[in-house]
């Protein structure tokens, strides 16, 4: 299986502060049609899981553009340019390249 | 508007069975398969499986073949998760996630306790 290593496991942030979130991948993501399919998903407190980025660096409908995805074969980042409190919650990348679909472990963000 | 409604929480014995829905509403159901991705009390995200909502073909993670069936009611736009011979490491909240992860269902609690 795919193991997806996210960096850092916590973050503390003020707002207004730009940070990134790292995600690596133990195996290419490139997949054999051309495409590459990580995503970034946030978990508020409480909430389900919200998509934020799709294959890379696609923003979903309806997320704010401080959100931003990059990276290429095993290497991922996730940055948000301008921290505001509704972002706090729980990061995770995912990858659905190969099966079975594998999550990374989780970064936390915090508010300070 | 696009919604993926679950069922409501569900406390259980050890032995016992559990189906757990997911009713979709605001697109054509057939159209997207459906996951299910279980999160253990404090813990991470992880993916079970899926099914094809058009041809109800169902595919198992490795550590979800056995005890756990994923069905379909078609007609009703619903997908279901049943976990037979409950374990106490059953308990989780259980999402169901439209097949692009665009949209997820609110999770179900599953309490597993003697």
């Amino acid at each position: 299986d795919v193991v997806l290593t996210q960096t850092p496991p916590t973050l503390s942030a003020t707002i207004g502060q730009s940070v990134s979130i790292s995600c690596r991948s133990s195996q290419s993501l490139l997949d054999s049609d051309g495409d590459t399919y990580l995503n970034w998903l946030l978990q508020r407190p409480g909430q389900s899981p919200q998509l934020l980025i799709y294959s890379v660096s696609n923003l979903e409908s309806g997320v704010p553009n401080r959100f931003s995805g990059s990276g290429s074969e095993t290497d991922f980042t996730l940055k948000i340019s301008g921290v505001e409190a509704e972002d706090l919650g729980v990061y995770y990348c995912m990858q659905a390249t190969h099966a079975p679909l594998t999550f990374g472990s989780g970064t936390k963000l915090e508010i300070k | 508007q696009i919604q993926l409604v679950q069922s409501g929480p569900e406390l259980k014995k050890p032995g016992e069975s559990v189906k757990i829905s997911c009713k979709a509403s605001g697109y054509t159901f057939t159209d997207y398969a459906m996951h299910w991705v279980k999160q253990a009390p404090g813990k991470g995200l992880k993916w079970m499986g899926w099914i094809n909502t058009y041809t109800g073909k169902p595919t198992y993670a490795d550590d979800f073949k056995g005890r756990f069936v994923f069905s379909l009611e078609a007609s009703a736009s619903t997908a279901n998760l049943q976990i037979s011979n409950l374990k106490n490491e059953d308990t989780a909240t259980y999402f169901c996630a439209r097949w692009e992860l665009d949209y997820w269902g609110q999770g179900v609690m599953v309490t597993v306790s003697s």
